[in-house]
């Protein structure tokens, strides 16, 4: 089946940074990878997403890359502020469904 | 409206109660799920509708028993839970089921302890 892992686990950086996090997954028929935020004690929110017939998507500070023949996608912040504090989910699709990485946990620190 | 919204936010229960989480969403999606979410860890799937059709159980213990009255409601009836069982359970729609290739709208979660 498919699996995804998630790069870091925790991530900290200062106010003004970029951060960076990687995901792989296995299954070569996955063609949808959205990225998933969830701040404490709240749901997951879709922040962004990307087709496998693209290679970037950007969305102000917010941009994925996806690399198909390397099977790995990733998730870049620039311009960090403390409110991108939270765990970030990446996905991937296997067959009708989603499978999650296992969370990155991203702290923001003023 | 654009959001999935479910019922109650937070529910106690013992271990011989029987109880029901709801969720509704007036987007037009025609799939929608149920997840379960441990702390620190990511969304489970439970079980997934398709234009009001199960068509994927992951496998979930009988105690938990969904329903989809219609294309915009889903159960989940809860009956004799254990105190793993605990968690938040989240509800999500999409557009279209089968094809996995939208992306979900998360409702805010059940968040319940089993006592």
């Amino acid at each position: 089946g498919e699996n995804v892992e998630q790069h870091p686990s925790t991530l900290s950086v200062q106010e003004g940074d970029s951060a960076v996090i990687k995901c792989t997954y296995s299954d070569s028929a996955s063609n949808y990878f959205p990225w998933y935020k969830q701040e404490l004690g709240k749901r997951p929110q879709l922040i962004i997403d990307i087709r496998s017939n693209v290679g970037e998507k950007k969305d102000q500070r917010i941009a994925v890359t996806l690399n198909k023949t390397a099977k790995h996608f990733s998730l870049h912040i620039t311009e960090t502020q403390p409110e991108d504090s939270a765990v970030y989910f990446c996905a991937a699709t296997y067959g009708q469904n989603f499978v999650f990485g296992p969370g990155t946990r991203l702290s923001v620190l003023p | 409206d654009t959001e999935v919204t479910q019922t109650p936010k937070h529910l106690v229960m013992g271990m011989t109660n029987k109880k029901s989480l709801k969720c509704e969403q007036h987007m037009g999606h025609r799939a929608m799920y149920w997840y379960k979410q441990k702390a620190k860890k990511p969304p489970e799937l439970m079980f997934v509708y398709s234009y009001e059709k199960l068509s994927i159980n992951e496998s979930v213990p009988s105690r938990f028993s969904p329903e989809c009255p219609n294309s915009s409601l889903l159960n989940l009836h809860l009956h004799a839970l254990q105190p793993e069982d605990s968690a938040l359970y989240l509800c999500a729609s999409s557009l279209h089921g089968g094809t996995g290739d939208y992306g979900y709208t998360f409702g805010s979660g059940t968040r319940l302890t089993v006592v």
